[in-house]
């Protein structure tokens, strides 16, 4: 069974743009979560999505937004790029509530 | 809010030694509870998890975490660590609400020497 793919592995933006990342989960699993890791603040969740509907948010500010297709992909965007934005974007899915969460390889942003 | 402590952020071993890694969570209700290991160059895999029952679960590559409900701890073990055990570890929590977000410990990096 495939695991967790996101596109693109890596990407480069400089201040002021926006952005998009791609999360493919694993086939059948109906949850994506997305979360940041920084060296300096770890990995924190972002959100949380369950048959196209958002059910929790961390707490990142209005310019992190998400989307979930009703084939379970989903898609994270962020607007308004900072600095502070470079980090691992891991995208990971699961079956059921409160399972194991797998994860994807990430995507790496550096902002410029 | 739940939080999870681990308290040693760096670990160095030599081969053969024996391993502890700590994690404390701060949550009052019902937790699902998790080890990951994030290898050099690698994704996040689970190494084990803990969900009820027994309260010494193991899980791969000889790992083994003991959960401890008075203490709200959840230690990682393996008795013998190898040069391959060389990795960032990660605690984490899910509270059992039906939500999927999990809480991670700042992560313990293992460095293991030949």
């Amino acid at each position: 069974k495939a695991g967790v793919t996101q596109t693109p592995r890596y990407l480069i933006k400089t201040r002021g743009q926006q952005v998009t990342l791609s999360c493919s989960p694993i086939s059948g699993h109906r949850s994506v979560s997305w979360y940041q890791q920084t060296p300096g603040q770890g990995l924190q969740f972002l959100f949380e999505y369950f048959s196209e509907t958002q059910r929790n948010k961390g707490n990142f500010p209005g310019r992190f937004s998400g989307r979930q297709f009703s084939n379970s992909r989903s898609e994270m965007n962020v607007s308004t790029l900072e600095l502070g934005d470079s980090a691992l974007y891991l995208c990971a899915s699961s079956s059921q509530a409160g399972d194991e969460q797998f994860f994807g390889p990430g995507t790496r942003l550096t902002v410029l | 809010a739940q939080s999870v402590s681990q308290h040693n952020h760096h670990v160095i071993l030599s081969e053969a030694a024996s391993l502890e890694l700590g994690c404390n969570y701060s949550y009052g209700g019902t937790v699902n509870l998790f080890w990951y290991v994030q290898y050099p160059g690698q994704h996040l895999q689970l190494l084990l998890k803990y969900f009820s029952g027994d309260p010494l679960v193991k899980g791969i590559k000889g790992f083994e975490a003991e959960f401890i409900k008075s203490k709200f701890s959840f230690n990682l073990r393996k008795p013998s660590v190898q040069w391959s055990d060389t990795a960032e570890y990660f605690c984490a929590v899910n509270p059992y609400t039906g939500r999927r977000a999990l809480t991670f410990g700042s992560g313990t990096r293992l460095q293991v020497q030949p």
